[in-house]
């Protein structure tokens, strides 16, 4: 158990609805990251947050968008769904603000399936 | 082309077999390059960490970077069906704040 989590674990949906993602980082982690995992495409890297601030931007689209709390968790937003949004969501954290744990070392939780139909 | 490239497989080996995996990239700047075993429906879950070149232990999984031929290998000693999963590559530079995964290798060890 890599101490991160992520809810809900299976997500199935219609295309044209909106979802919202939820994901806990590791107890001390300031960093959160949302990554999408396909057939075809792999694990690809969606967006970066540190303690609340957006940091790092990948390949996501305009109609997908995330935010970090206070607390440290943080929700992605998926809108306006397509069938080719079906895939893993995978939230990681990292940086561990007690120890200074580096942001290279990331765990990742484990996942929520979303199903566009 | 891909910055990570990584054989798919599927790579199928008996039990006890050394297994190697490997991964190429064209990006000089990764630094950082890791590997991540994900079970079937399950999450990456890190496994080896290494910096820049050279060698890394740790218990039968050894990874080893040579960044001069941008060529990075994970080896599997006395392999156990335990380690059937899908083994992903990553790796990073200096301040990038994301990872880049290769493909993964589905590796099934046979009893």
């Amino acid at each position: 158990d890599s101490g991160v989590t992520q809810t809900p674990k299976h997500l199935i949906t219609a295309t044209g609805q909106r979802v919202t993602l939820r994901c806990s980082p590791r107890s001390g982690d300031l960093s959160v990251y949302w990554y999408q995992q396909s057939l075809d495409q792999g694990l690809q890297f969606l967006i970066q947050y540190y303690n609340g601030e957006e940091r790092a931007k990948g390949n996501i689209l305009e109609r997908f968008s995330a935010q970090q709390f206070p607390d440290l968790h943080s929700e992605l937003n998926l809108s306006s769904l397509e069938l080719g949004d079906s895939a893993l969501y995978f939230c990681a954290s990292s940086v561990d603000g007690r120890t200074g744990t580096s942001w290279e070392t990331q765990y990742f939780g484990p996942g929520t399936r979303l199903l566009v139909l | 082309q891909k910055e990570v490239e990584q054989d798919p497989g599927p790579l199928s080996v008996p039990e006890g077999a050394i297994v190697s995996l490997n991964c190429t990239y064209s990006n000089s700047a990764f630094q950082y390059f890791m590997w991540y075993r994900q079970y079937s429906r399950k999450g990456p879950e890190l496994l080896m960490y290494t910096y820049s070149s050279g060698n890394k232990e740790d218990g039968r999984f050894t990874a080893q970077v040579d960044k001069s031929s941008k060529y990075i290998s994970l080896f599997i000693r006395d392999s156990q069906p335990s380690d059937s999963a899908t083994y992903l590559c990553a790796m990073t530079s200096q301040g990038a704040q994301k990872l880049v995964f290769g493909q993964g290798t589905r590796l099934t060890i046979n009893p």
